[in-house]
C-alpha cells in the first residue's frame, strides 16, 4: 500500500490564483481531513469527511473548499490565493472504526503565495 | 471544546525516560486521548491512544489519571532519533462533530 499520497510538493502561487491540493488514500479509510501547519505551530483542521458525499468544515475553513466523490480521493481547492494561505498542507485519513483517533498523514504539500 | 497545553520544549539525553504531560481540563465523556510524533518535513505519527489508565505499546506508555484532565507520555530509554515534535490530541467520542485541535506540540531534543 501507498498509504497517503499527496500532489504537489511544491508550489508557489501569485495572489488571486487558484489551485487544487491532491490526496489520495488507498487503504478503503472512510474518514479523510486536510490540515495546515503554518512554521512552528500545531495543525490546525480545515475540513473533513466522514465518507464519500459527506464533508464538513474544520477550524478554518475559510478559502477552501473541498468535495468527495469517492472513497479514495479528497481535493482540496484553494480560490484566490492569499499570503495568509502560504503553509504546509497534510491530508490524513482514519479507519471508521477508529473514528479519528489514528489517522496516517501524507507528506504533505509545500505551498507559497506570493 | 477540549483545548491541550504541553510544554513547549524538553531535553533529555540517550538512555533517559522521557515523560511528556499535557492538560486537556475540558475533557467530555467520550473524547479520547491521542498521541503523535512529527519529524520535520513529515506528516504527523500516531504514537498511542487511551481513555483512562494506562495503556502500553512497543512504542510508548500513557497514562491517564482518573480525572482524565491530564495525561502523561512515557517514552522509554529515548534515542537521537526519538528527537521530534510530540502532539497530545483530545479526540471528541465517534458521535460527535469532529473539531480536531492540535497543540503546539512539545519539541523534544535528545542529546548525546
Amino acid at each position: 500500500n501507498a498509504g497517503v499520497t499527496q500532489t504537489p510538493k511544491f508550489r508557489i502561487l501569485k495572489i488571486g490564483q487558484s489551485m487544487t491540493l491532491q490526496c489520495t488514500q488507498d487503504m478503503n479509510h472512510n474518514y479523510m481531513y486536510w490540515y495546515r501547519q503554518d512554521p512552528g505551530m500545531g495543525l490546525k483542521l480545515i475540513y473533513y469527511s466522514v465518507g464519500a458525499g459527506i464533508t464538513d468544515k474544520g477550524e478554518v475553513p475559510n478559502g477552501y473548499n473541498v468535495s468527495r466523490s469517492t472513497t479514495e480521493d479528497f481535493p482540496l481547492r484553494l480560490e484566490l490565493a492569499a499570503p495568509s494561505q502560504t503553509s504546509v498542507y497534510f491530508c490524513a485519513s482514519s479507519p471508521r472504526d477508529r473514528g479519528a483517533n489514528e489517522q496516517f498523514f501524507g507528506p504533505g504539500t509545500r505551498l507559497t503565495v506570493l | 471544546l477540549a483545548k491541550t497545553t504541553q510544554p513547549i520544549s524538553m531535553d533529555s539525553y540517550e538512555g533517559q525516560e522521557v515523560n511528556i504531560t499535557c492538560s486537556h481540563n475540558n475533557i467530555a465523556t467520550n473524547d479520547y486521548i491521542t498521541w503523535y510524533q512529527q519529524f520535520p518535513s513529515q506528516g504527523p505519527r500516531f504514537i498511542i491512544q487511551g481513555y483512562k489508565t494506562k495503556v502500553t505499546n512497543e512504542v510508548a506508555s500513557l497514562f491517564i489519571p482518573a480525572d482524565r484532565k491530564s495525561s502523561t507520555l512515557s517514552l522509554p530509554r529515548v534515542s537521537l532519533s526519538d528527537t521530534a515534535v510530540y502532539y497530545c490530541l483530545v479526540v471528541k467520542g465517534l458521535d460527535s462533530s469532529y473539531k480536531l485541535i492540535f497543540g503546539s506540540g512539545t519539541r523534544l531534543l535528545v542529546r548525546p
